[in-house]
């Protein structure tokens, strides 16, 4: 159980496109999911909370209308990189914190690589 | 604030050999901590977290962690460690909003 899927796991697009990356949770319901960036050997640095439901909260420094978010329902959350660049090129991570579990934990993505050329 | 350290980038050690990789934390109340593990372009996989009760917590392939709350330490241990243990491991702790806190992630190698 508490299996999160992410889509696509890899990406390549040309620099003033847009990505759109799906966060699934399988099996459970999500009320909260998370979006993190890792750049190679470093940590997770945490972008944005998602609510169902609501607008997102998003870290300082984390541009709102360049990363969209939207969490329509209890098991999906989407991260649109709006007007990519090479810069943006990075690894996503997003995670679900289970509704229903007693510690409320949270369970990760594999990931997605997104390369902006 | 709460803040996590992980104060080693790199930690080598040999086949067979115990393994420690270190965590300190920083927290107000009490503390809810986790160990993660990255192995190359993949996810993080849940090791094991500390929540209550014993301070010694076991987890997933092998890997223990010992909480002491008078060191504010919660450092992940592995009794024989294995080539495929290698990999990057990260210490977090779970802040009031639910967010984890992480640590700068460990490297750790294992060589036969």
């Amino acid at each position: 159980g508490a299996v999160v899927s992410q889509h696509p796991s890899w990406v390549i697009c040309k620099s003033g496109t847009s990505v759109k990356i799906e966060c699934r949770s399988l099996d459970f319901q999500a009320t909260t999911m998370f979006w993190y960036r890792q750049f190679p050997k470093q940590s997770l640095m945490l972008m944005a909370t998602s609510n169902e439901g609501s607008k997102a909260t998003y870290e300082q420094g984390v541009e709102k209308d360049k990363f969209l978010i939207n969490h329509a329902s209890l098991t999906l959350s989407t991260l649109t990189v709006t007007s990519a660049h090479p810069e943006d090129s990075s690894f996503y991570i997003c995670s679900a914190r289970d509704k229903g579990e007693g510690t409320n934990e949270q369970f990760f993505g594999p990931g997605t690589r997104l390369t902006v050329l | 604030a709460q803040s996590v350290a992980q104060p080693e980038d790199q930690v080598n050690v040999a086949e067979g050999n115990p393994l420690t990789v270190k965590c300190t934390y920083s927290v107000s109340g009490n503390p809810y901590l986790f160990w993660y593990v990255q192995y190359p372009n993949r996810g993080l996989q849940f090791l094991l977290k500390y929540i209550t009760g014993d301070n010694l917590v076991k987890g997933s392939y092998g890997f223990e962690a010992e909480f002491n709350k008078s060191q504010t330490s919660f450092h992940l241990k592995k009794p024989s460690a294995l080539v495929s243990d290698s990999a990057l491991y990260f210490c977090a702790v779970r802040d009031y909003n639910y967010q984890l806190i992480w640590g700068a992630g460990t490297k750790l190698i294992i060589k036969p």
